[in-house]
């Protein structure tokens, strides 16, 4: 039981550049999020899942598409970098109980 | 608008001694409330959580208190120790399918 995993663990990338942050969870929940953390901002929503093939927007999704073609799965893409995404990205997911598990963060640099 | 606020960007305390860290909302249709630790360059981990039927939750060392009328609730850690030096997020929600909002987070410092 690996709980959540995030691939990658770091990434640079150029401005303009894509790329897919992968969250992977192993406990059947059907809840998952993607948050970004920055110094003083605490944690914000970018989009979050309630289920299999369902997605909506948290707090700040411009710039940001997911999807959740798998239940385990939920994928995070940024289609045209921009600085401003640097950021520390972190997944989670919540099960039946009340308790969310979070996955290590994923350190991207977009120069 | 910051609908979950935590207004104590840090705290001090002696070790031994209990930590009380503050949540305040501003959306009362939240349902569910969290409490997470973090370690730098880790994930968050959750503690412990609450929902608004209830006004107390305690898990071992950690009580999580709710008090609606107030839109208020408290983390109590009991007796602090060392490895309890971290930062702390309050977080809510106003039902299992709708977004989860965090508080911006406070460093809480256990002090020998």
């Amino acid at each position: 039981n690996a709980g959540v995993t995030q691939t990658p663990k770091f990434r640079v990338l150029k401005t303009g550049q894509s790329m897919t942050l992968l969250c992977a969870q192993d406990m059947n929940h059907e809840y998952m999020y993607w948050y970004r953390q920055d110094p003083g901002m605490g944690l914000r929503l970018i989009h979050y899942s309630v289920g299999e093939g369902t997605t909506a927007k948290g707090e700040v999704p411009d710039g940001y598409n997911v999807s959740r073609l798998k239940k385990q799965n939920f994928l995070l893409g940024l289609e045209s970098a921009a600085p401003s995404q640097t950021s520390v990205y972190f997944c989670a997911s919540w099960g039946l109980d009340l308790e969310q598990y979070f996955g290590p963060g994923t350190r991207l640099t977009v120069t | 608008d910051q609908q979950v606020k935590q207004n104590s960007p840090s705290l001090s305390v002696q070790e031994g001694r209990i930590s009380i860290l503050n949540c305040d909302y501003t959306n009362s249709m939240f349902d569910y409330f969290l409490w997470y630790k973090k370690y730098p360059a880790e994930g968050p981990t959750f503690l412990i959580s609450i929902s608004s039927i209830k006004d107390k939750n305690e898990d071992g060392r950690f009580t999580v208190f709710l008090n609606k009328s107030a839109k208020h609730l408290s983390l109590h850690i009991v007796p602090s120790q060392p490895g309890d030096s971290a930062v702390y997020f309050c977080a809510a929600s106003a039902s299992r399918d709708d977004k989860i909002i965090f508080g911006k987070g406070t460093r809480l410092h256990i002090l020998p």
